[in-house]
């Protein structure tokens, strides 16, 4: 049974770029939320996805985008990037929208040069 | 102020110390609580949910005091493959149903032999 996944894994891009990131969830898990986490901080709650639609959002400018399939994969898109956006992208699943246990991804390295 | 506060150390033991950190957090209306251990350039993984009765897994023993808005991690005969970063984290539900985890920016613990 494979947990969450997440590509890539390693990204560099340079400032004004846009990028894409991807998640699986863990088998019978529907929900996705995906966090960012900077250098020696903890991870920042960007935006949670259930049912294809976005369903609560942290406090991360409208540059921060995603969209969730039909098959609960999911997708964060940032616009015109910026030096401060390069940190670990993560992405955690869980199952239903009530069960409190979210198991995280591997997460994608982002480097804005 | 942030939502949650740790210390984020290091914390520097040696192997069979025991270690504790604490944590507070600033919303009345956060409804679970939680801790979890990332180790360098990893996920953070759960370590185990807290709950104000207490709770101990092993070595491990978690406590919450809703009161003081406050949270314990106690590590008995600390490992070397205990050295990570321990995140406090809590878990606030909207009347949606949808819940978002805070994370405090982790305490960083260190077993040297």
């Amino acid at each position: 049974d494979a947990g969450v996944t997440q590509s890539p894994t390693h990204l560099i891009k340079t400032r004004g770029q846009q990028v894409t990131l991807r998640c699986s969830p863990k088998s019978g898990h529907d929900t996705v939320s995906w966090y960012q986490q900077a250098l020696g901080q903890g991870p920042q709650f960007i935006f949670q996805y259930y049912e294809e639609e976005e369903r609560q959002r942290g406090n991360f400018p409208d540059r921060f985008s995603g969209h969730q399939f039909p098959n609960y994969s999911s997708e964060l898109n940032v616009n015109a990037l910026l030096l401060g956006d390069s940190a670990l992208y993560l992405c955690a699943s869980s199952e239903k929208v009530t069960k409190e246990t979210q198991y995280f991804g591997p997460g994608t390295r982002l480097l804005v040069l | 102020r942030k939502e949650v506060e740790q210390d984020p150390g290091p914390f520097n033991v040696p192997e069979g110390a025991t270690v504790a950190f604490n944590c507070t957090y600033s919303n009345s209306a956060s409804q679970s609580f939680f801790w979890y251990r990332q180790d360098c350039r990893k996920e953070p993984k759960l370590l185990m949910s807290v709950y104000s009765s207490g709770n101990e897994d092993g070595r491990f023993t978690a406590q919450l005091n809703r009161a003081s808005q406050y949270i314990s991690l106690l590590i008995r005969d600390s490992k070397l493959s205990d050295s990570a970063t321990y995140l406090c984290v809590v878990n606030r539900r909207r009347n949606t149903g949808f819940q978002k985890l805070v994370f405090g920016t982790g305490t960083r613990l260190l077993v040297s032999p």
